[in-house]
């Protein structure tokens, strides 16, 4: 059975720093990895997919990277911005592509 | 198209009421997920669907949850009898998988807060 862990559970940074969210998971079989950000009180929004076949992912700032022998996952999120506080959210897709959420790394960026 | 849509956005009901909620996913997307999310947790599979078929339903889902999906467009999740424990958000998420598995990715939509009380 899949789990998902995120360390760590809440972090906090001054402005323009470079940090790095982890993502453990138990079942190497998964088939894709997915990065969502949540806002509080709102639904997920999808920053990176990476497929299982993919070492990494870029958009913008973010970086996503995914070890399946190692069962790991990060977010790297580069010159930090106070809009990038919210929950970020890795999922694990398996062979139903049903995703297995961590329970998220609630991050505040301190302007 | 506009996303996945979910109606109603939040919902208030007296314990032991019926309460049904929407989804309309995006058009083009072949598989339709509910998951339901407690505070300070991550979202947990409900059950999805394969154009119309449902193809898997969680143990969370008791006998009290059901899902629709006619004709593989809009999809309902309906609670009967609500309990406070089914107070959560509801999300709906959609997306399209194509050959081999491959998944080109979820979209979520807002979700539907429910308050049992």
């Amino acid at each position: 059975k899949q789990e998902v862990t995120q360390i760590p559970a809440a972090l906090s940074v001054p402005e323009g720093e470079n940090l790095v969210l982890n993502c453990s998971f138990t079942d190497s079989a998964i088939y894709n990895l997915q990065w969502f950000r949540q806002d509080p009180g709102k639904g997920l929004t999808s920053l990176l997919l990476i497929q299982s076949s993919q070492r990494e992912q870029t958009s913008g700032r973010l970086n996503a990277s995914l070890d399946k022998s190692s069962g790991r996952s990060t977010l790297y999120i580069a010159a930090s911005q106070p809009g990038d506080s919210a929950t970020y959210l890795c999922a694990g897709g398996g062979a139903t592509n049903k995703l297995i959420f961590g329970t998220g790394t609630l991050l505040a960026v301190q302007p | 198209d506009t996303g996945v849509s979910q109606n109603p956005r939040h919902k208030i009901t007296k314990r032991g009421q019926n309460v049904t909620f929407r989804c309309d996913p995006i058009s083009e997307h072949n598989r339709l997920y509910w998951y339901r999310q407690t505070l300070g947790q991550g979202p947990e599979f409900l059950t999805y669907f394969q154009n119309e078929a449902q193809l898997e339903k969680s143990r969370l889902l008791s006998d009290r949850f059901s899902a629709e999906r006619p004709k593989g467009s809009f999809s309902t999740l309906e609670i009967q009898r609500t309990e406070q424990g089914d107070s959560a958000m509801y999300l709906c998420a959609s997306s399209l998988e194509g050959r081999f598995l491959y998944n080109y990715g979820y979209t979520f939509g807002s979700g539907t807060r429910l308050t049992v009380v």
